[in-house]
């Protein structure tokens, strides 16, 4: 079965600096994967996705993700970090649910704090 | 503009009592999704509509059921609820199944509504 690993319960960066967020996924075919952000109070946004092709994926606000087949990683990156940011991020993998169709299975989420 | 509209925000209700949590959505999207999400847990999926069609995942609990009198609404019912089932309900819809159309998919979560069981 699909699982999604994300190591970092809670992560705090001020404002300004670099930003890596670790996903690790267990799949076994070619995987469809996505980043989604949850702002308190609110539902999960789709911040970006990889289904093929180039492995380095751009997404909205200044998002990036990179692909490694490798290490069976999905890590998402932002070089500059600005308060507005400050969400949960939550990972997933799209796992084939059968006649083509996928269902998606999420990790447990990594909470972003901001200082400023 | 809300798109996808879940109420009420938070929901109390007693053990054993049963509870209904709504959905609407103004998208005309086939598919409706319930997640169950726990604290500090990640979204679980309990079951979809296609349409009319419902899917349940394996390991949901019988206690657990939907609805959905059309395409705009679905409903999220729990029959008997119990103290672990205290947890943020999710809805979610996409145009299609996801896999259909790959370029364009994405799901739309509603807000959630928090539920708690006295």
């Amino acid at each position: 079965a699909q699982s999604v690993t994300q190591p970092d319960i809670h992560i705090t960066v001020s404002e300004g600096a670099s930003l890596e967020l670790r996903c690790n996924y267990s799949y076994g075919a070619t995987p469809y994967l996505f980043w989604y952000v949850q702002s308190p109070g609110q539902g999960l946004q789709l911040l970006l996705k990889y289904f093929s092709g180039d492995t380095l994926v751009q997404g909205i606000k200044g998002f990036e993700a990179e692909f490694k087949r490798s290490q069976s990683s999905f890590n998402l990156r932002k070089p500059s970090v600005h308060w507005s940011d400050a969400a949960e991020y939550f990972c997933a993998v799209g796992a084939s649910s059968g006649a083509g169709s996928y269902q998606l299975t999420f990790g447990k989420g990594t909470k972003l704090s901001v200082i400023p | 503009d809300a798109m996808v509209i879940q109420n009420p925000r938070y929901q109390v209700t007693q053990f054993g009592k049963p509870v209904t949590l709504s959905c609407s959505q103004t998208l005309n999207h086939n598919v409706m999704y319930w997640y169950q999400q726990k604290s500090s847990q990640a979204p679980k999926l309990l079951f979809h509509y296609y349409d009319k069609d419902f899917n349940n995942e394996a390991d949901t609990p019988d206690n657990f059921q939907s609805r959905r009198p059309n395409t705009s609404f679905c409903f999220l019912d729990i029959r008997s609820p119990g103290l672990g089932d205290a947890a943020m309900y999710l809805c979610a819809t996409s145009r299609d199944l996801l896999g259909s159309e790959a370029t364009n998919e994405k799901l739309f979560f509603g807000s959630g509504t928090q539920l708690s069981v006295l």
